[in-house]
């Protein structure tokens, strides 16, 4: 089946500019998380949603970050007012329950932001 | 200081090597450690997952976690070009999955 997706794959914008970031996960997949990871370093988490309730948003750098889930599928990272500090692949994972050993999250191909 | 930390090497072995790659972590409360692989362009994927203390073993992979010491590692054996990768290791503390990621160490498999 299809693994996670994410679009667009890569986004040049200006600084100042809004940025919207689109994930799909893997279809049945109750949790989703997005990450930030830049080169040369591991994911750094930055938000976690069960179902659409967004249960956890401490790794968002700043209130430019937002992030939602709506409908419990499809998820929505926003990056407002970008700022060259911004630049970074964002990537999204999905698991099937969220908890436990054993569950997995599933990562997609990841968006690579570059704010000139 | 970084809650998990790793060699970022590039470490650079010869085919058929055994490798270990290791991490450190600081905080107490993770409970389950793993291993991913990330190829070059690609999203990190599971390769190894495992609760507490001990050793796990799936083919030439072992993972083994010393929480006394709060150290990590895993193991390659007969090790192959096609492992070329950066190994991620990672860990969470349980409950809905939070997981720190180390720097990543990237390996290069020479035939």
């Amino acid at each position: 089946g299809a693994g996670v997706s994410q679009s667009p794959r890569y986004k040049v914008t200006k600084r100042g500019q809004d940025v919207a970031l689109r994930c799909d996960p893997i279809s049945g997949h109750v949790s989703l998380y997005w990450y930030r990871q830049a080169l040369g370093q591991g994911p750094e988490f930055l938000t976690y949603f069960n179902y659409e309730a967004q249960q956890d948003k401490s790794g968002l750098p700043n209130d430019r970050f937002s992030a939602e889930r709506p409908e419990g599928s499809i998820s929505t990272l926003t990056i407002q007012r970008t700022e060259q500090r911004d630049s970074a692949m964002y990537r999204c994972a999905s698991s099937l329950v969220g908890s436990g050993m054993g569950d997995e999250q599933f990562f997609g191909p990841g968006t690579r932001l570059t704010v000139l | 200081q970084k809650e998990v930390e790793q060699d970022p090497g590039p470490l650079s072995v010869p085919e058929g090597a055994i490798v270990s790659l290791n991490c450190t972590y600081s905080n107490s409360a993770f409970q389950y450690f793993m291993w991913y692989r990330q190829y070059s362009r690609k999203g990190p994927e599971l390769l190894m997952y495992t609760y507490s203390s001990g050793n796990k073993e799936d083919g030439r992979f072992t993972a083994q976690v010393d929480k006394s010491s709060k150290y990590i590692s895993l193991f390659i054996r007969d090790s192959q070009p096609s492992d070329s990768a950066t190994y991620l290791c990672a860990s969470h503390s349980g409950g809905y999955q939070k997981v720190t990621f180390g720097t990543g160490t990237k390996l290069q498999v020479i035939p």
